[in-house]
């Protein structure tokens, strides 16, 4: 079975903080995914990673970086946390011949 | 813009009933469909994903795609209270890493 995991399930931060948000797969995957998921607005992607040092801007890039070192990691950055990047976040995997993407548990951060 | 549309719902149906789910999109050049369950506090899990026009049965769940009316669907059979989730559907229209756009989600409640 694929396994995404998030470093954290939970996450309380104040306006201009850095926060960073981690995501691991365990699947040799090449392409993983951060998305932010909020009430109404559905799944919206942030940024991807198609091979190590590799990242393209979703559709919602603005506020976040990324990096990705390793293949199995892929983490997101807040540069300056705001209180409207409170959200649900969730990190996905995709690749080695599978159809689609699996998700990790996601993290909801909360910006005070 | 890229768009899938479903309809929020909530959408309730009687146990042992079938619950029909449905999602447009509007890029032609689609070329997967993905139909995920998500529930509440968790992240999405893939239910069924299709590629050609007709219908693809697993269990309970069918799904049906007609890429002439750039519809999709998914129909669960014999409802079951465990059913009640958020339905997403999912549309890849091609290129590099897999990138999926969202549905914001259909809402299922079945009722005992």
């Amino acid at each position: 079975d694929v396994k995404v995991t998030q470093s954290s399930r939970y996450l309380v931060k104040r306006t201009g903080e850095k926060v960073f948000l981690e995501c691991v797969q365990d699947m040799d995957h090449e392409n993983m995914f951060w998305y932010r998921q909020d009430p109404g607005l559905g799944l919206r992607l942030i940024y991807f990673s198609y091979d190590v040092k590799m990242k393209e801007k979703g559709d919602i890039p603005e506020g976040y970086s990324v990096s990705r070192e390793k293949k199995e990691r892929f983490s997101l950055i807040l540069e300056s946390a705001s209180t409207n990047q409170t959200s649900m976040y969730l990190c996905a995997s995709h690749g080695g011949g599978t159809d689609t993407q699996y998700f990790g548990p996601g993290t909801r951060l909360t910006v005070l | 813009q890229k768009e899938v549309e479903q309809n929020s719902g909530p959408l309730s149906v009687p146990e042992g009933a079938i619950a029909s789910l449905n999602c447009t999109y509007s890029d032609r050049g689609s070329q997967s469909f993905f139909w995920y369950r998500q529930y509440s506090g968790k992240s999405p899990e893939l239910i069924m994903f299709i590629y050609s026009n007709g219908d693809k049965e697993d269990g309970r769940f069918t799904a049906q795609l007609n890429k002439a009316s750039q519809y999709v669907s998914l129909l669960i059979r014999d409802s079951q209270p465990s059913d009640s989730a958020t339905y997403l559907c999912a549309v890849n229209v091609g290129g590099g890493g897999n990138k999926l756009t969202f549905g914001t989600g259909t809402q299922l409640k079945v009722e005992l």
